[in-house]
């Protein structure tokens, strides 16, 4: 069975960092890009970016560029994303998925997120 | 506000059919025919219905089904059962630059 588990909720202060995990098995991790997404509360899907873990090539979305870290370790089959600095504004449920993305003439093009991990809560409250 | 519209809400009748638009630009759901659903449960993460417009994936219910007319893409859930009540979103890739869109989701209550 194709399945990616994220790591356990986190309470964290402003300021301070971390770094979430998404462990695939099921599949060769390094052949499919992952993506992540965030979910604010009451709130919508919003993509936040993706990473190849064969090769760490990794995109962001420019509204979370340069606010978060996407990395992998393809030798334990993880993809992290990552804070330097959290805000309350970061509070939010954050999904990573397989996603479909291939790349033609040089654009790369998107066409699906399957399967999804169960979604790590982040809360960031003084 | 969302790349993509959809109704915040939409219902419908045990057995009913229903259907949820998802209306975009050239610049993605009518300038390519990678449009995906997906359905989320309450305190669950998201599940792929259909991809690349109308193809549903192994496992999904063929009471399940997409298409795509111009800008707006569309979800069609027949036979309508109480287990169908939940969020459901769609997503289309975009030539701009934040390459991935989804909608603001559609809440579907079973009556």
């Amino acid at each position: 069975e194709v399945q990616l588990v994220q790591s356990g909720a986190e309470v964290k202060k402003p300021g301070e960092s971390l770094k979430i995990s998404c462990k695939g098995s099921g599949y060769s991790f390094i052949n499919y890009w992952i993506g992540w997404v965030r979910q604010m509360p009451g709130k919508g899907l919003e993509w936040m970016g993706i990473i190849h873990p064969g090769d760490s090539d990794t995109r962001y979305s420019p509204s979370f560029q340069g606010q978060v870290i996407i990395s992998a370790d393809k030798s334990i089959s993880t993809a992290y994303l990552q804070w330097n600095s959290l805000r309350a504004s970061d509070t939010a449920m954050y999904y990573c998925a397989r996603q479909s993305w291939f790349c033609n003439n040089g654009v790369c093009y998107t066409r699906w997120f399957d399967p999804w991990g169960q979604g790590t809560l982040v809360t960031v409250s003084s | 506000q969302s790349a993509l519209t959809q109704p915040a809400s939409v219902s419908g009748s045990p057995g009913q059919s229903i259907t949820i638009s998802c209306t975009g630009t050239s610049s993605d759901v009518g300038g390519y025919n990678y449009v995906s659903w997906y359905q989320q449960h309450p305190g669950k993460a998201p599940k792929l219905l259909i991809y690349d417009v109308s193809y549903r994936p192994s496992g999904v219910s063929n009471r399940f089904s997409g298409s795509k007319s111009g800008n707006t893409a569309s979800l069609t859930i027949s036979g309508l059962q109480a287990e169908d009540e939940a969020d459901y979103y769609c997503s289309s890739y975009t030539s701009s630059i934040t390459l991935v869109v989804f909608g603001g989701g559609t809440k579907l209550t079973v009556l």
